[in-house]
């Protein structure tokens, strides 16, 4: 069975420009959630989307936003881009049909996002 | 708000030596504890998933239980190995439904 995949890998971009990053999940995974990661905050949750309806979503700026689409991939934008925003941004699948992170979760390698 | 901790931050060992990783967390109503292993510049892969009603899990060489009470998690990995080098992350899922993950041990395992 394919794992979760992310398109780009890397990606580099200049302040005020806008990213979108992209997460294929599991095959029959509907659960999709996003995270950044950084050297000094760790990994902190961005949201998750479930039958492409946004079902929690963490302390992040209205500058992050996502969708899900009707096969489950899911997308991940982010505009006005600052300094900060430059991380390792995962995605995670899983079936989560219960509830919200009560399955285990399936990460992808990352996008690695630079901001010049 | 719930905060999940990890120290110390890096630990080296000699090959062959069983260690303890410890994970405390602030918020013991949890729905489940995961442990995570994330190789360098990868992804996380998923090692084990304790809900909150069990107390321990095993997967071979590791072992990981939960003391919700007292908000402690420990890995136990037996017999390391080279291998075993890589960052471990415990994150816990609150009744906020939201996900908190420690900082991390980098593990490194000298041949």
């Amino acid at each position: 069975k394919a794992g979760v995949t992310q398109t780009p890998r890397y990606l580099i971009k200049t302040r005020g420009q806008q990213v979108t990053l992209s997460c294929s999940p599991i095959s029959g995974h509907r659960s999709v959630s996003w995270y950044q990661q950084t050297p000094g905050q760790g990994l902190q949750f961005l949201f998750e989307y479930f039958s492409e309806t946004q079902r929690n979503k963490g302390n992040f700026p209205g500058r992050f936003s996502g969708r899900q689409f009707s096969n489950s991939r899911s997308e991940m934008n982010v505009s006005t881009l600052e300094l900060g925003d430059s991380a390792l941004y995962l995605c995670a699948s899983s079936f989560s049909i219960s509830g919200f992170f009560t399955d285990t979760q399936y990460f992808g390698p990352g996008t690695r996002l630079t901001v010049l | 708000k719930q905060e999940v901790t990890q120290i110390p931050a890096a630990l080296s060992v000699p090959e062959g030596e069983n260690l303890v990783l410890n994970c405390s967390f602030t918020d013991s109503a949890i729905y489940n504890l995961q442990w995570f292993r994330q190789d360098p510049g990868k992804g996380l892969t998923s090692l084990l998933l304790i809900q909150s009603s069990q107390r321990e899990q095993t997967s071979g060489r590791l072992n990981a239980s939960l003391d919700k009470s007292s908000g402690r998690s420990t890995l136990y990995i037996a017999a390391s190995q080279p291998g075993d080098s890589a960052t471990y992350l415990c994150a816990v899922t609150g009744a906020n439904s939201k996900l908190t993950f420690g900082k991390g041990i980098t593990l490194s395992v000298r041949p």
